[in-house]
């Protein structure tokens, strides 16, 4: 049972452009909303993440919007840029075991000049 | 500051094989560890996790087993690999009581 969903599967934007990732979770229990960025062949790199108390976060061009009646949250990049090219995870965390993430499935961005 | 490294970076095996993939984090004590594996284009799959020396939790039934002999060593064993055991595996370390989790590079594991 994949407890966070994520789309789109894949996404391509023009340089310049905003892209626009979204996430959906069931679990009212999970406190702690992470995004990871991950380019090929490499480990994933935590980018911003967000607390159910407030409803954005925005750190440079990357910015995390959370609606927790919806439970959804969604990452939106301003002024995508061919480098900001890979893939992306969104994932949710409660207070279980060690804190474990439960990841989406990714997104895979590809931003073109 | 706080480094986490994986080895090896790739790794070939047949069916039926051994395996040990180590991990380890500097910079930090006491630290919780994960070991997930990600298949190709897809998400990752939470294997194991450890809040302390000794102490392993399995998140999924498989062919793999994890130990944690000391602190900042966590490692990933098998002792005959599967053609399904092939991917992207990674471990990764957060600070007890705090979620954000640090990934290391991850090794490419290939069955045939």
């Amino acid at each position: 049972q994949q407890q966070v969903k994520q789309s789109p599967q894949s996404l391509i934007v023009q340089k310049g452009g905003i892209s626009i990732i979204n996430c959906a979770y069931e679990n009212t229990a999970f406190d702690y909303f992470p995004w990871y960025q991950q380019f090929p062949g490499k480990g994933p790199a935590l980018l911003i993440a967000i607390r159910p108390d407030v409803s954005e976060k925005k750190e440079g061009r990357f910015t995390i919007s959370f609606n927790k009646s919806a439970k959804q949250f969604s990452l939106h990049i301003m002024d995508s840029q061919p480098g900001d090219s890979a893939t992306y995870f969104c994932a949710a965390s409660d207070q279980t075991g060690a804190n474990n993430l439960f990841f989406g499935t990714g997104t895979r961005l590809t931003v073109i000049p | 500051s706080q480094t986490i490294h994986q080895w090896p970076a790739t790794l070939v095996q047949p069916v039926g094989s051994p395996l040990s993939l180590e991990c380890t984090v500097e910079g930090t004590s006491n630290p919780n560890l994960y070991w997930y594996r990600q298949a190709a284009g897809r998400g990752l799959q939470l294997l194991f996790y450890s809040v302390g020396i000794g102490q392993i939790s399995s998140e999924v039934p498989q062919n793999l087993s994890a130990s944690r002999p000391q602190d900042r060593q966590f490692i990933l064993s098998s002792k005959k690999l599967l053609l399904s055991d092939s991917g992207f595996y990674l471990c990764a370390w957060s600070a007890q009581r705090f979620n954000e989790q640090f990934f290391g590079p991850g090794t490419r594991l290939t069955v045939l």
